[in-house]
């Protein structure tokens, strides 16, 4: 049962367009929601988090937005650069379990010149 | 510069063979995670740990084991290793909160494992 979900496989948007990644979740123990961009043959990277308690949280080009009502959470990137292609994950967690994340499937971006 | 190294990046190995991945982090971080990253399943919770000589199950726990002898490591063992274990292995460490309130893990590199 999959309680992350990133329903969209890969995405490809133009340099400077706006990139949109999303993610659905089922359990509504989740406090906490991040997102990680991995490059290949390197591990995931820590990019923008969001408490459930905020509905949008920014960071520069990168705001994520909070649907908890409706189980979603999506990833802005504005403008886009090409060297935001990489692999997207979506990760949640409960506060009472510690460092425990549960990531979706991933969303290969690619941001084309 | 505090860091978490892998090793090795890449292993090929045979059905049956026992296998050990490692983990080292210079962060003295207490909490230490593996993963495992599959097409198609995101990364998957392997096993982890909160602290030198605690160990817990993950998600797909099932022909792993860990164990934890002091807070800079976590070495990862297939007893017995299948082709359904090639994959990329991922370890991570954290002991650090974003802005959030939420638990932040740094990765390492990865190890890219085949069973052949």
């Amino acid at each position: 049962d999959q309680q992350v979900k990133q329903n969209s496989p890969s995405l490809s948007v133009q340099e400077g367009r706006i990139s949109i990644l999303n993610c659905d979740y089922t359990n509504s123990m989740f406090d906490y929601f991040l997102w990680y961009k991995k490059y290949p043959a390197e591990g995931p990277t820590f990019l923008i988090s969001i408490s459930s308690i905020k509905d949008k949280n920014e960071d520069g080009r990168f705001t994520v937005f909070l649907n908890k009502s409706a189980k979603h959470l999506s990833l802005h990137i504005v403008p886009s650069q090409p060297g935001d292609s990489a692999v997207y994950f979506c990760a949640a967690s409960a506060a009472s379990n510690t460092g425990k994340l549960i990531f979706g499937q991933g969303t290969t971006l690619q941001v084309k010149p | 510069d505090a860091e978490i190294t892998q090793s090795p990046r890449h292993k090929i190995t045979e059905t049956g063979r026992q296998v050990t991945l490692a983990c080292h982090q210079t962060w003295n971080h207490n909490n230490m995670f593996w993963y495992r990253q599959d097409l198609g399943h995101g990364l998957r919770l392997i096993h982890y740990s909160y602290g030198v000589h605690d160990t817990n199950k993950g998600e797909v726990s099932d022909g792993y084991s860990v164990s934890r002898s002091n807070t800079e490591d976590l070495p990862l063992t297939l007893e017995s290793a299948a082709s359904s274990q090639t994959s990329v292995y991922f370890c991570a460490s954290s002991d650090s909160w974003d802005v959030s309130g939420a638990n932040v893990l740094t990765f390492g590199a990865g190890s890219r494992l085949t069973v052949l």
